[in-house]
């Protein structure tokens, strides 16, 4: 079934340890992202990319990194994990400009982080 | 982007149709209306959008006023399974980089 996979579905973490969430997605998009979402409230956006080999920053960057060596993945790194970083993570994938448009998202489901 | 304003919450009886109202009063002539929804803890997912016709697909249809200052999104035949928040997002369709989802629209489907 295309779509979007996220890893691990969730995780408690110690503070200062290192974290890699994966994301893959089947469906070819050009588009991806990451979002989190604290408890009861709105997506914010961390990083993008609009195409493979090229990331940009979203609202809220900072503590995490990510790359995108090819189309279909886009893991986001956490350094060194803090408790403020507690939440969900969300990736998404778009077909981008050349397929359609970039807001068209489709949405993983997920994954619950805690630092502790 | 353009602000929205959506009704913090809304009920709806099962089998009837939901609309779901949207306020964006500074919408800009290239900014699109986007609709999404998040069943509770799932991820989001896209419904539709529009930039000044009405549109319908196999989820719903969007009705966005001539002047494009206000929209309204309608479930045609409401079920259980549509109980979710719905986000009305306002934006450009080639600045994908940052989709805004403010508070929503808290649609509860009642037996």
């Amino acid at each position: 079934i295309a779509g979007i996979t996220q890893a691990p579905t969730s995780q408690i973490l110690a503070a200062g340890r290192r974290m890699t969430l994966r994301c893959t997605q089947d469906m070819r998009h050009n588009a991806m992202y990451w979002y989190r979402q604290d408890l009861g409230l709105g997506l914010r956006l961390i990083h993008y990319s609009n195409t493979a080999g090229t990331t940009g920053k979203g609202e809220v960057p900072d503590g995490y990194s990510v790359s995108r060596a090819n189309t279909d993945d886009f893991p986001l790194t956490l350094a060194s994990a803090v408790p403020s970083q507690t939440s969900v993570y969300f990736c998404a994938s778009s077909p981008g400009l050349a397929g359609g448009g970039y807001n068209e998202q489709f949405f993983g489901p997920g994954t619950r982080l805690t630092v502790l | 982007d353009a602000k929205t304003t959506q009704p913090p919450s809304m009920d709806c009886a099962e089998g009837r149709a939901a609309n779901l109202p949207c306020n964006h009063s500074t919408i800009s002539g290239n900014e699109y209306v986007y609709w999404y929804r998040q069943i509770h803890s799932q991820g989001p997912q896209y419904i539709i959008h529009g930039l000044k016709n009405n549109e319908t697909n196999e989820m719903a249809s969007l009705i966005i006023t001539e002047d494009r200052k206000s929209s309204t999104l309608i479930l045609p035949h409401a079920t259980l399974r549509d109980t979710a928040v719905y986000y009305c997002i306002v934006t450009r369709r080639d600045a994908g980089n940052m989709l805004t989802f403010g508070g929503g629209t808290r649609l509860m489907v009642k037996p």
